[in-house]
């Protein structure tokens, strides 16, 4: 079936540093992805996506490439601030079984000042 | 728009009894879903509704649990008789077909059962 695998946290990180938040599928057919983000007590939001091979999706300084070759779709930010303290969630989900989407773990983020 | 709407936001019950959870989805969106969060088994899809017609119950977990859609702006999850093992966050999520994958999620319901 299908599935997503992301890396486990807590990931800790300092204001301004790098971020990487690894992600992998598996997929029966061809999936678009996703990158959703969930802050203390409230519900998860959708952060960005990516439909096709080779698409960036972006929003609020974070980035994530399609890369069907390695079947991943890591998040990046290349400086964080403290506000982006959050659990994030890749996701996917292939058209033909639905409108429904298959989520990962979740890798909690914690952002020191 | 006011986005998912659910209640109520917390909820402690005694094992045995009866839990209705309620959604409002946002106007417009036809498929809707219900999630359930745990800390050991993450985020679980129990059933996924489809202009109001359940399309996908298979994460349903036993027959404790059951879902409507009764119409396009209201969905109930109902657990009879509720165990302590019940016990999560639950969210209802609402999306439309032609903005594939981008659901909307509530801000979920706090489930005890003691």
């Amino acid at each position: 079936g299908d599935s997503v695998t992301q890396m486990e946290g807590p990931v800790t990180l300092s204001e301004e540093a790098f971020l990487t938040i690894n992600c992998t599928y598996t997929a029966t057919g061809y999936p678009s992805l996703f990158w959703y983000v969930q802050y203390p007590g409230e519900g998860l939001q959708l952060l960005l996506k990516a439909t096709k091979a080779d698409d960036k999706g972006s929003n609020k300084g974070f980035e994530a490439t399609y890369r069907k070759e390695t079947t991943s779709f890591h998040l990046e930010k290349g400086s964080v601030q403290v506000s982006d303290s959050a659990v994030y969630f890749c996701a996917l989900s292939v058209r033909e079984y639905g409108n429904k989407l298959v989520f990962g773990a979740g890798t909690i983020l914690r952002v020191k000042s | 728009d006011a986005g998912v709407i659910q209640s109520p936001r917390h909820e402690v019950t005694e094992m045995g009894q009866e839990v209705t959870l309620r959604c409002k989805p946002i106007s417009g969106h036809n498929s809707l879903f219900w999630y359930r969060q745990t800390m050991m088994r993450g985020l679980e899809l129990l059933i996924y509704f489809n202009n109001n017609v359940p399309i996908d119950d298979s994460g349903m977990p036993e027959d404790r649990f059951s879902a409507k859609m009764p119409n396009a702006s209201f969905s109930t999850l109902k657990i009879q008789p509720s165990e302590p093992r019940d016990s999560a966050v639950y969210f209802c999520a609402s999306s439309q077909d032609r903005a594939w994958g981008e659901a909307f999620f509530g801000q979920g319901t706090r489930l005890t059962v003691v």
